[in-house]
């Protein structure tokens, strides 16, 4: 089990809406990465976090923002949300931004949009 | 382009049977290469992995993996396995000239049967 917690762990929005997930990072840890998991699929990265600057994204639309506040806790928004946005998104931390650095994954927040 | 391929969808072995699940990768650069388990409802955990040195790497919970340079393979192994090892696996791969994101495979679901 990881420190690293994620809010809320189950949420239904309809499309269009927007919607802020959160992620509350392993103590002592200064970078956030989040990844969406569809059904059956594996995980997409979607951006990172350093330092509260972005440190590199996937494919993802701009409609798809984040934030890393200065505990390194962090959001992330999806604006517009469309049916296609229905997955786990899950947040891990990680004690520097390195490939090698070891992430250590929350349980996700499931996302269903209507 | 890069990929990570997991060729097995699902996989069934008995318990105290061994496994093997296999991943291929394809990458331009040295890869960076992980495997992880994620079990119902939880995120993912880190089992093992290689960046350099000796191929065949130890993890957690009895697993091993082999990095093959000359099939591109990176496979993960367990000699007898138990039925809390029933999950899903990820196979992931990172490379330094693709930033800090891991590129995952779309998993291996294991069923362990009595």
């Amino acid at each position: 089990e990881t420190g690293v917690t994620q809010s809320p762990t189950h949420l239904i929005k309809t499309r269009g809406q927007q919607v802020t997930l959160r992620c509350s990072s392993q103590s002592g840890h200064n970078t956030v990465s989040w990844y969406q998991q569809a059904l059956g699929q594996g995980p997409q990265f979607i951006f990172q976090y350093y330092r509260e600057e972005e440190n590199g994204r996937g494919n993802f639309p701009p409609r798809f923002s984040g934030l890393q506040f200065p505990n390194y806790s962090s959001e992330l928004n999806v604006n517009a949300l469309e049916l296609d946005d229905s997955a786990l998104y899950l947040c891990a931390s990680s004690f520097d931004a390195a490939l090698n650095e070891k992430l250590f994954f929350g349980s996700g927040t499931q996302l269903s949009v209507l | 382009a890069q990929s990570v391929t997991q060729p097995d969808i699902h996989i069934t072995v008995s318990e105290g049977a061994s496994l093997e699940l296999r991943c291929n990768y394809s990458y331009g650069a040295t890869p960076y290469l992980f495997w992880y388990v994620q079990s119902p409802g939880q995120g993912l955990q880190l089992l093992l992995k290689y960046f350099s040195g000796d191929t065949l790497v130890q993890g957690i919970k009895g697993f091993e993996a082999e990095f093959k340079r000359s099939q591109s393979s990176f496979n993960l192994r367990k000699p007898s396995v138990h039925w809390s090892d029933a999950a899903e696996y990820f196979c992931a791969v990172g490379a330094l000239n693709s930033g800090y994101a891991l590129n995952f495979g779309k998993g291996t679901s294991l069923l362990v049967t009595p």
